[in-house]
């Protein structure tokens, strides 16, 4: 059974850094994509970028390039998401999701929440 | 980047009965080489996180009910529900997977009336 599982939710300061997890099971993780994808709290998807991690090659959405740093293990099947100084406005739920080619998402993670108060 | 415009907003549809929501791209999404669309669909219930409904536009993914169908190329399309169940109310998102960055839609809300 495919699953990725996340870290749990994160209670943040600003200027805090965090670095949330995204645990996959069930399949080859180095022969499928990662996504991160944002939601803010009652708001829409927000794709953030993704990460091939095989060979590590990652893309970033320009609305978060340079704000966070997607990372991957292929040792342990585990990919990252961090930020070196969080914001107020980073609070939301993160998702990882699998996407076969960087293209549709068709397992989900259940979400991280970050909370930055 | 690709602008995806759903509407409606929020749409109320009463049991069994039709409810279609649209999806345009701000520039084409089909790819000529492999004349495939890149566009999916998503279905997100509250507190769960989405689930993937239809890809190439128009392949419902594996368990998905028949119930639900996309249609549409280039830069205009629709999901519908034929006959709505009470297990449709969520929240239904189309991305576009053509280029970088991926985009998605602000979601059309469907409720029952």
């Amino acid at each position: 059974e495919v699953q990725l599982v996340q870290s749990g939710a994160e209670v943040k300061e600003p200027g805090e850094s965090l670095k949330i997890s995204c645990k996959g099971s069930g399949y080859s993780f180095t022969s499928y994509w990662i996504g991160w994808v944002r939601q803010m709290p009652g708001k829409g998807l927000e794709w953030m970028g993704i990460i091939y991690p095989s060979d590590s090659d990652t893309r970033y959405s320009p609305s978060f390039q340079g704000q966070v740093t997607i990372s991957a293990d292929k040792s342990i099947s585990t990919a990252y998401l961090q930020w070196s100084s969080l914001r107020a406005s980073d609070t939301a739920i993160y998702y990882c999701a699998r996407s076969d080619g960087g293209n549709w998402y068709d397992y989900w993670g259940q979400g991280t929440l970050v909370t930055v108060s | 980047d690709i602008v995806m415009t759903q509407s409606p907003d929020s749409l109320a549809v009463s049991l069994g009965e039709r409810a279609t929501i649209k999806c345009k791209s701000s520039q084409s999404v089909l790819y000529s080489s492999n004349n495939q669309n890149y566009l999916a669909w998503y279905q997100q219930k509250p507190g769960q996180p989405p689930k993937l409904l239809i890809y190439w536009a128009s392949t419902r993914e594996s368990g998905v009910p028949d119930r639900f169908s996309g249609s549409g190329s280039g830069t205009d399309f629709t999901l519908t529900i034929s006959s709505l169940q009470a297990e449709d109310v969520a929240v239904y998102y189309c991305q576009q997977y053509y280029g970088t960055p991926q985009t998605f839609g602000r979601g059309t809300k469907v409720e029952i009336k």
